[in-house]
């Protein structure tokens, strides 16, 4: 079975500096995406940047970056240089090749203070 | 291009009344998920639609149902409303819902049940 683990209910980090959220993952699959969303208390889910399990390098996307280390299972969101707007939950995911669906963690929720 | 759009946005129902949601994904997407949110149980995929065809469900009971149509908008039905179906409900699209393929989120549809 399929699993996303984040381990960190909520964090702080001060506005300008940056910030990692923990992802680990668990699958027999050997072809898998995993993915970071960023959901704001308006609810909609955003995507910010995905990995796949034989990508050779991390994924970045502006100030996310995406620290993938396949042989401990984990896929740890990095943001730089945090802003007030990053003040969000953010949700690890994961699909697997012909899965057809995707599996999310509980969530980290960022407080970002000035 | 437009993003995946839900309506209603909000709704409330009183217990034992049917709801239809409904989901348009973004163009050219023809795979779509529906997942439900509540606090208690965080994310949990409902089912996943491709070319009009239901190609994974979760583990809900059968007063959930869905379909997708020819143009991909896809619509899902709760009957017999009870109290713990209060949720948010995203819909997300992506290209063929494969497992390297993002899936792009609606604003959801806020369900309350009295």
């Amino acid at each position: 079975a399929q699993k996303i683990t984040q381990t960190q209910p909520g964090m702080f980090v001060q506005e300008k500096e940056a910030v990692t959220l923990d992802c680990t993952y668990d699958t027999s699959d050997p072809s898998y995406g995993l993915f970071w969303y960023k959901q704001p208390s308006s609810g909609e889910m955003i995507f910010l940047i995905y990995q796949g399990s034989y990508d050779q390098q991390n994924a970045t996307e502006g100030r996310y970056s995406l620290n993938f280390q396949k042989a401990r299972k984990s896929a740890n969101l990095v943001i730089s240089a945090s802003q007030l707007g990053d003040s969000a939950m953010y949700f690890c995911a994961m699909r697997v090749a012909g899965g057809f669906k995707t599996i999310f963690g509980a969530g980290t929720r960022l407080f970002v203070k000035a | 291009k437009a993003g995946v759009t839900q309506t209603p946005r909000y709704l409330i129902k009183t217990r034992g009344q049917q709801v239809t949601l409904s989901c348009s994904p973004i163009s050219g997407h023809r795979s779509v998920s529906w997942y439900q949110q509540t606090p208690g149980q965080g994310l949990q995929f409902l089912f996943e639609y491709f070319s009009e065809t239901q190609r994974n469900k979760g583990n809900f009971p059968g007063r959930f149902s869905g379909r997708q149509f020819s143009n991909s908008r896809s619509e899902m039905n709760v009957s017999t409303l009870e109290l713990g179906d209060s949720a948010l409900y995203l819909c997300a699209s992506s290209i063929q819902g494969a497992g390297t393929d993002t899936q792009y989120f609606g604003p959801g549809t806020r369900l309350t049940v009295l």
